[in-house]
């Protein structure tokens, strides 16, 4: 299996754009996982899955973040206007199973809000 | 509710030298503990992991760490560090049946040669 693939790697965009972030966990996970790091906040849990369905989205800093997963193979981060705050790393990461077994990171998306 | 505490943003070790990063956990029940590396513009990878079935856990690339219950403390060593182990390190935590994971701030590890 080739990971947990992101995309974009990088993504430079104007304050009040749209911004997508994607992710395909690796297959037969059921766990997917959306995390934002910064150097101010370390590295935050925004929400996360099991079997599609959103578990826990405590950690959605605002409405402006949304997210989705449509199928078992495919998961999205919007953020809806952007804000130069916004600006940090975003990992998805993925898991199988309940009995806190390992989280496998993507290489992370590099969003940077002008 | 969890969290963890590591002692330390960077720590700098000399090269064959023993590598020792601080963490301290809190948590209400029984917890799992984790050890995850960093390398630059990579995600975290798994070093180690504690699941309650012995206090010495051994990881990859030579990493091991303690869990301390009477301390609340899950160190991680290394006896020698390399170059190569120069990257940022988190501790995490869990707890039983649940997958929320919550990470502590990380450790930057610089290796003088």
């Amino acid at each position: 299996d080739a990971g947990v693939i992101q995309s974009p790697r990088h993504e430079v965009t104007e304050m009040g754009q749209e911004v997508t972030l994607r992710c395909k966990p690796i297959s037969g996970h059921d766990y997917l996982f959306w995390y934002r790091q910064t150097m101010m906040r370390g590295l935050e849990l925004l929400i996360y899955f099991n079997n599609n369905v959103p578990i826990d989205d405590s950690g959605m800093p605002e409405d402006r973040f949304s997210a989705k997963m449509p199928n078992a193979s495919f998961s999205t981060l919007k953020i809806q206007p952007s804000e130069p705050r916004d600006s940090a790393v975003y990992f998805c990461a993925s898991s199988f199973g309940s009995s806190n077994t390992e989280a496998f990171f993507g290489q992370g998306t590099r969003l940077t809000v002008v | 509710a969890q969290s963890v505490t590591q002692l330390g943003s960077h720590v700098s070790v000399s090269e064959g030298a023993l590598v020792l990063l601080r963490c301290n956990y809190s948590s209400s029940v029984p917890p799992y503990l984790f050890w995850y590396v960093q390398y630059p513009n990579q995600g975290l990878q798994l070093l180690l992991k504690y699941t309650s079935a012995a206090t010495l856990v051994k990881g990859i690339n030579g990493f091991e760490a303690e869990f301390k219950k009477s301390e609340t403390s899950f160190h991680l060593t290394k006896p020698s560090a390399h170059m190569s182990d120069a990257a940022e390190y988190f501790c995490a935590v869990s707890e039983l049946g649940y997958q929320k994971v919550t990470f502590g701030t990380g450790t930057k590890l610089q290796v003088i040669p």
